[in-house]
């Protein structure tokens, strides 16, 4: 069975100082990983996706399939980037459905 | 802009009352789904539908029921509500085709 793994419940950097959330996951399939992020009073909305090999509010993910990991970094934290981050992960087959991990918080102090 | 909206924000109930939660969208999506959101355990899938009528276990079903009569909404079933289903619940809805899925605000549901 899948799995989704983020170490650290909570993160807190300073305002500029770069950021890495980490994810990690066991697949025995070919994964397609998710950045979900959650803001204070929102619902929770698509970050990116690997497959995208985008850049989303400056933020960027590789796969390394090597390692099993996805995590998540952006050089230069900004206070609005204080939030809570699911990595996901999406079945190849079969039903589709999202495995997400037990998330981190990012803090952002001034 | 997709729209998922939950019936509920807040819900409080008693042990042992049915608890309905509804969640519709307005987007003409196939799929939808049910997780509950809990501190240090993410988000769990409760249950998933492909289309109308059509449902699937999720990997925390227990406890739960879900019915989908009509394309558009989805809802979740506490047969007898225990405290131990006191959570958050989060509704989400995919084009079948796609794989980005859209959630609903929340509803915090709160067994006393």
């Amino acid at each position: 069975a899948q799995r989704v793994t983020q170490p650290e419940k909570l993160l807190s950097v300073f305002k500029g100082a770069p950021v890495e959330l980490k994810c990690n996951y066991s697949y025995s399939g070919s994964p397609e990983l998710f950045w979900y992020v959650q803001y204070s009073r929102q619902r929770l909305q698509l970050l990116l996706r690997h497959i995208s090999r985008e850049s989303i509010k400056g933020f960027t993910a590789d796969l390394n399939k090597g390692e099993t990991s996805f995590h998540l970094k952006k050089p230069f934290a900004q206070e609005e980037d204080s939030a809570m981050y699911y990595c996901a992960l999406i079945e190849s087959s079969g039903r589709r459905a999202l495995t997400f991990g037990s998330g981190t918080r990012l803090q952002v102090q001034p | 802009d997709v729209k998922v909206t939950q019936s509920s924000r807040y819900l409080v109930k008693r042990t042992g009352e049915k608890v309905f939660l509804e969640c519709v969208q307005d987007m003409d999506h196939e799929n939808m789904f049910w997780y509950r959101q809990d501190p240090g355990l993410g988000l769990r899938l409760i249950y998933f539908s492909y289309d109308v009528k059509m449902k699937e276990k999720g990997d925390i079903p227990e406890g739960y029921s879900v019915s989908r009569e009509k394309k558009e909404r989805f809802s979740l079933i506490l047969e007898s509500a225990s405290t131990n289903q006191t959570s958050m619940y989060l509704c989400a809805s995919r084009l079948a085709s796609t794989d980005t899925q859209y959630f609903g605000p929340g509803t915090r549901l709160t067994v006393l």
